[in-house]
């Protein structure tokens, strides 16, 4: 089995800050990950995956993350946050050839102007 | 450009009553069909998953039922509510399975 875990239940920024978003997973084999973003009760809005090759992938509106073999980690930044990035942030791991998306428990990002 | 509708919006129902939820995809051919279950300030739970017609599997056992009578319609269903029922309810679609998912609104359930 695999595991997602986002050790930060709450993170608060000011406007114009830069923010890192922590995802560990427990996995031994080739995984694919990904970032997911939700405004209150809405739906989720895919941002970004890593599949293979470079592990710094780029997704929409200026989010970044970097995929580590070696720590496990696949972490969400962004340089500069807008009030408008306030949401819960949720990292999703699946194994290949595996149709079941595992979620972590999510980071609700507040951002204060 | 492709949309995915899900209803209703919103239910209220009793405990012990039916229940049948609904997602639809269009603008899409053959797209995998998925439903999770989010618990109130809480991660999201696969429920099931479909890649064609007719055919779903189940990721966990909740006392539901999924069904994919069209290739552009899901549906979550269950004969008796339970009160751990309660929760949002959304459906997503992604073309294959390494593809991101694409998730609809959600369907908020209150069990009485």
């Amino acid at each position: 089995t695999q595991t997602v875990s986002q050790s930060d239940a709450h993170v608060t920024v000011f406007e114009g800050d830069s923010v890192e978003l922590r995802c560990n997973y427990s996995y031994g084999g080739s995984i694919y990950l990904s970032w997911y973003i939700q405004h209150h009760g809405r739906g989720l809005q895919f941002l970004l995956k890593y599949y293979s090759g470079n592990p710094v992938v780029q997704g929409v509106n200026g989010f970044e993350a970097e995929f580590s073999k070696s720590d496990s980690s696949f972490h969400l930044r962004k340089a500069s946050v807008h009030w408008s990035d306030s949401a819960v942030y949720f990292c999703a791991a699946r194994m290949p050839n595996y149709n079941v998306l595992y979620f972590g428990s999510g980071t609700k990002l507040t951002v204060e102007p | 450009a492709q949309t995915i509708h899900q209803w209703p919006v919103a239910e209220i129902k009793a405990v012990g009553s039916p229940l049948s939820l609904g997602c639809t995809i269009k603008g899409k051919s053959s797209p995998n069909l998925y439903w999770y279950w989010q618990a109130t300030g809480g991660t999201l739970q696969q429920l099931f998953y479909s890649i064609t017609v007719g055919q779903v599997e189940s990721v966990v056992q909740l006392n539901l039922s999924a069904s994919r009578p069209k290739d552009d319609q899901f549906i979550l269903s269950t004969e008796k509510l339970l009160l751990s029922h309660s929760g949002f309810y959304l459906c997503a679609w992604s073309l294959g399975g390494r593809g991101e998912q694409y998730f609809g609104p959600g369907t908020r359930l209150t069990v009485l």
